[in-house]
């Protein structure tokens, strides 16, 4: 089976436009994370989703960013009036409800410049 | 939130050896669960290992084991007979309260 897929996997945009990165996580995972990564550093939440729902979007850095999730599938992040420190691989991941672990997708690198 | 440290930055250890990577953790659940995740250079975050907080075993997978301590809120990851592709950034995780939480993470370096 597919494991978690996220696009682009580069992504390079000039301070001040929007981006969209996408995330199709493992067919039947209902919960879905947004995490950010900086280079050599952990890993950042952003917000969680379970079905269509955001019960915590606790992580989300500022109001640039938001997320939405539909069909209880793809998840789409979208950053807008990017920002230089924006800048790094934002990953997704996907997992059945409950206690299970995590898949990751590859992520999408962001590149703000 | 709840606080994961991992207090070893990075670390050497040469091939065919043992080595020992530290996780402590907060929550004040009686259930959660326990994860650790290898991220190559690559970047790929791959799973290794569960233990659950009621789980009176420590789990194993291959040459992984986890050395859970739930009164010392302490998960260790112990990975026996080193090899070259083990190098890599290691997170410990929990999951509690419906979300994952990572700690900073150790470097692990494989000597030949």
């Amino acid at each position: 089976g597919a494991g978690v897929s996220q696009s682009p996997s580069n992504k390079v945009t000039e301070k001040g436009k929007d981006v969209e990165l996408r995330c199709d996580p493992i067919s039947g995972h209902t919960a879905l994370y947004w995490y950010r990564q900086s280079l050599g550093q952990g890993l950042e939440f952003l917000i969680y989703f379970q079905g269509n729902s955001a019960p915590d979007k606790s992580g989300l850095p500022s109001d640039r960013f938001s997320a939405e999730r539909t069909g209880g599938s793809v998840s789409t992040l979208t950053i807008q009036r990017t920002q230089q420190e924006d800048s790094a691989v934002y990953l997704c991941a996907s997992s059945f409800t409950g206690v299970s672990p995590l898949h990751f997708g590859n992520g999408t690198r962001l590149t703000v410049t | 939130a709840q606080k994961i440290t991992q207090t070893q930055p990075g670390m050497f250890v040469q091939e065919k050896e043992a080595v020992t990577l530290d996780c402590t953790y907060d929550t004040s659940d009686q259930s959660y669960g326990l994860f650790w995740y290898k991220q190559p250079s690559s970047g790929e975050m791959i799973f290794l290992i569960y233990q659950g907080s009621y789980d009176e075993q420590n789990a194993t997978e291959g040459r992984y084991s986890l050395n859970f301590q739930k009164a010392r809120k302490s998960a260790n990851l112990v990975i026996s007979a080193s090899q070259l592709g083990d190098s890599a950034m290691y997170f410990c995780a929990v999951y509690n309260f419906n979300k994952f939480y990572f700690g900073s993470g150790t470097k692990l370096n494989v000597k030949p």
